[in-house]
């Protein structure tokens, strides 16, 4: 079965600077996508970044990055330039593509970002 | 595109007591999912509707759980004879039938069951 880990809880940093989220997952498919959703506090999820695992060239959304290591199973997602509005629950998510046996994203149990100012 | 929308944001119930969520997905898409999340841990799938049909359900999905979308736009999720177990985000996405599609969630139903 599919599982996403996400290993930090808890993350800090401070405005202007970079926070890296880490995230690995177990899969067998060969084909599959990978997201970052941020959930800010008693706000609706919203999609960050999106990765293809066909694609080799890592995706980016403006400051937001990620490094996608096929191989060993990672998808860390880059924040750059930290804002206060950055601060929210990141998690990493992993479906199969349409057409396979399910169509249900499968979530990380999340990591909390604080921005200190 | 006015986003995912779903009434109640908030429900206060009794145990035994039965509830209704309704869902209302971005106009044009015709995927809808529903997933429930409890506090500290990520989003865990329940049911997804292609158009009207009820394709896929989780062994989360108990009988007391059911969901329908009758004319493939909205969706509703009942809990019947409700338990304390029962309280948690309760989350609608939709999407549009497209290879990589990306799913877009509303802003939740908060279950408190007392």
């Amino acid at each position: 079965a599919q599982t996403v880990t996400q290993s930090q809880p808890e993350m800090s940093v401070q405005e202007a600077e970079t926070v890296t989220l880490s995230c690995t997952y177990d899969t067998s498919e060969s084909d599959y996508y990978l997201f970052w959703y941020k959930q800010p506090p008693s706000r609706q999820m919203i999609l960050v970044i999106r990765q293809e695992a066909y694609k080799q060239q890592n995706a980016t959304e403006n400051r937001f990055s990620v490094n996608f290591q096929k191989a060993a199973k990672s998808f860390s997602l880059k924040i750059s330039d930290s804002q206060l509005g950055d601060a929210a629950m990141y998690f990493c998510a992993y479906r199969i593509p349409y057409g396979g046996a399910t169509n249900k994203l499968i979530f990380g149990t999340g990591t909390l970002l604080a921005v200190q100012p | 595109d006015t986003g995912v929308s779903q009434d109640p944001r908030h429900k206060i119930t009794k145990r035994g007591q039965n509830v209704t969520f309704r869902c209302d997905p971005i106009s044009e898409h015709n995927r809808l999912y529903w997933y429930r999340q409890t506090l500290g841990q990520g989003p865990e799938f329940l049911t997804y509707f292609q158009n009207e049909a009820q394709l896929e359900k989780s062994r989360l999905l108990s009988d007391r759980f059911s969901a329908e979308r009758p004319k493939g736009s909205f969706s509703t999720l009942e809990i019947q004879r409700t338990e304390q177990g029962d309280s948690a985000m309760y989350l609608c996405a939709s999407s549009l039938e497209l290879v990589g599609e990306t799913q877009y969630f509303g802003p939740g139903t908060r279950l408190l069951v007392l």
